[in-house]
């Protein structure tokens, strides 16, 4: 069965206080990670999508990596308007359907 | 930029009443999905179509139904409400291969008294 584990499930840091999220995942034959932030009575807003082990993508102050077993959300410098709850996805085909398995979502909260 | 809406935004009804929750894009996109989401918990895929006339249950069970009569018209109704389905309701509709991407909509936060 696909299943995807977020870490931390909260996180506070101080502006300027660097770290990373993490997304533990189990699937057969990945297709693609998705990587969503959701502001609280909102739908997820798209970030970024990982097709491969060793892949990279940055956004501002946000950069996605991918390894075989896992991805991680780094956050270099954030700032408070960076506080959200931050969703990780994976993609593989079941029975012919490509959907997304979502996680739980680590919640982020940066102080100023 | 993903265009795609949901209305209402919030909703509360009685038990027993029937709702239509709408959902439409312009993107032009085949393939759209509704997702429930309690808080603090993960997104679970309750609907989806891969087009015109196409509809399939997600992974979990749900009492509502879907209809799919228009490419960007997507709307999910339960004929008979319950407490049970309080709740927020999220459509989503993606990109063609290969990115496939899915945009979200605003969502539809549903509770039923």
């Amino acid at each position: 069965e696909d299943q995807v584990t977020q870490s931390p499930e909260a996180l506070r840091l101080q502006e300027g206080e660097s770290s990373s999220l993490n997304c533990s995942y189990t699937v057969s034959g990945l297709r693609g990670l998705f990587w969503y932030r959701q502001d609280p009575g909102k739908g997820p807003e798209f970030l970024f999508t990982l097709y491969s082990a060793g892949e990279e993508k940055e956004k501002e102050r946000l950069k996605a990596t991918l390894t075989k077993k896992e991805s991680f959300l780094h956050i270099t410098a954030p700032k408070p308007e960076d506080s959200a709850t931050y969703l990780c996805a994976v993609q593989a085909p079941q029975g012919g359907s490509e959907k997304l398995v979502f996680g739980k979502g680590t919640k982020l909260t940066v102080n100023p | 930029e993903a265009d795609i809406y949901q209305t209402p935004r919030y909703l509360v009804i009685g038990t027993g009443k029937k709702i239509t929750l709408e959902c439409s894009q312009t993107m032009g996109h085949d393939k759209m999905y509704w997702y429930q989401q309690d808080p603090g918990m993960e997104l679970h895929l309750i609907h989806y179509s891969y087009g015109v006339n196409s509809t399939e249950k997600g992974d979990l069970s749900s009492e509502s139904t879907v209809s799919r009569i228009r490419t960007e018209h997507f709307p999910l109704t339960l004929e008979s409400a319950r407490p049970s389905h309080t709740s927020q309701y999220l459509c989503a509709s993606s990109d063609p291969v290969p990115t496939e991407t899915q945009y979200f909509g605003p969502g539809t936060r549903l509770l039923v008294l």
